[in-house]
């Protein structure tokens, strides 16, 4: 079955530091790779997705992601923090042939003044 | 704002009873899917409905239940409650069921059950 792993349910950076979220999934076949954001008490919010074509992908609020196929990830980067970008990240998948969008267990994103 | 909505934003209810959450996707969007997040189960995609008709099934209890109506605004029900199903449900849309379209999420109906 398709899955999908977050590393760290909490990571901590420094504003103005390097945001790095891991994602990494688990299938043979190159599946459509999305990241979403969750502010408190809100709902989910596309920050940028991976169907085809270039494996840089960018997205919104200066995020951006990198779809390695050798390495099965999906790490989502900021070169520099800021503090609105406290939130809980959440990386999801869709396999090929399967529209059921699975989400990882997310990781909770503190930004240290 | 996704465009989106939820109705109501809270619910509070006793076990045994039985709510309805309503949801009313974008302008234009035909898919529907109703989504689960709990502390202990994450994020669960439960059902999706597309132009009226049920697309995929996620893990949904038997206890719940679903509809897309003609204006496509769509409805879960939830029955027999119990305090395990305490949880937020989010509703999405997309355009079409193509893979890869993006899902706008409504902000959630947080739904306690006592």
């Amino acid at each position: 079955a398709q899955s999908v792993t977050q590393l760290g349910s909490h990571v901590s950076v420094s504003e103005g530091a390097l945001v790095l979220l891991r994602c990494n999934y688990s299938s043979s076949v190159p599946p459509y790779l999305f990241w979403y954001v969750q502010y408190p008490n809100q709902g989910l919010q596309l920050l940028l997705k991976y169907t085809t074509g270039a494996t840089l992908v960018k997205g919104i609020n200066g995020f951006e992601a990198e779809f390695k196929k050798s390495e099965t990830s999906f790490h989502l980067t900021k070169p520099s923090a800021h503090m609105s970008d406290a939130a809980e990240y959440f990386c999801a998948v869709i396999p090929l042939g399967n529209e059921k969008l699975t989400f990882g267990t997310g990781t909770r994103l503190t930004i240290i003044p | 704002d996704s465009g989106v909505t939820q109705t109501p934003k809270h619910l509070i209810t006793a076990t045994g009873q039985r709510v309805t959450l309503r949801c009313s996707p974008r302008s234009g969007d035909l898919s529907v899917y109703w989504y689960q997040q709990s502390l202990d189960q994450g994020l669960q995609f439960l059902i999706q409905y597309y132009n009226g008709e049920e697309r995929a099934k996620g893990n949904i209890l038997e206890r719940f239940s679903a509809q897309q109506f003609p204006d496509l605004h769509s409805e879960l029900n939830l029955s027999s409650l119990e305090l395990g199903d305490s949880a937020l449900y989010f509703c999405a849309s997309s355009v079409t069921t193509g893979l890869g379209d993006t899902q706008y999420f409504g902000p959630g109906t947080r739904l306690t059950v006592l």
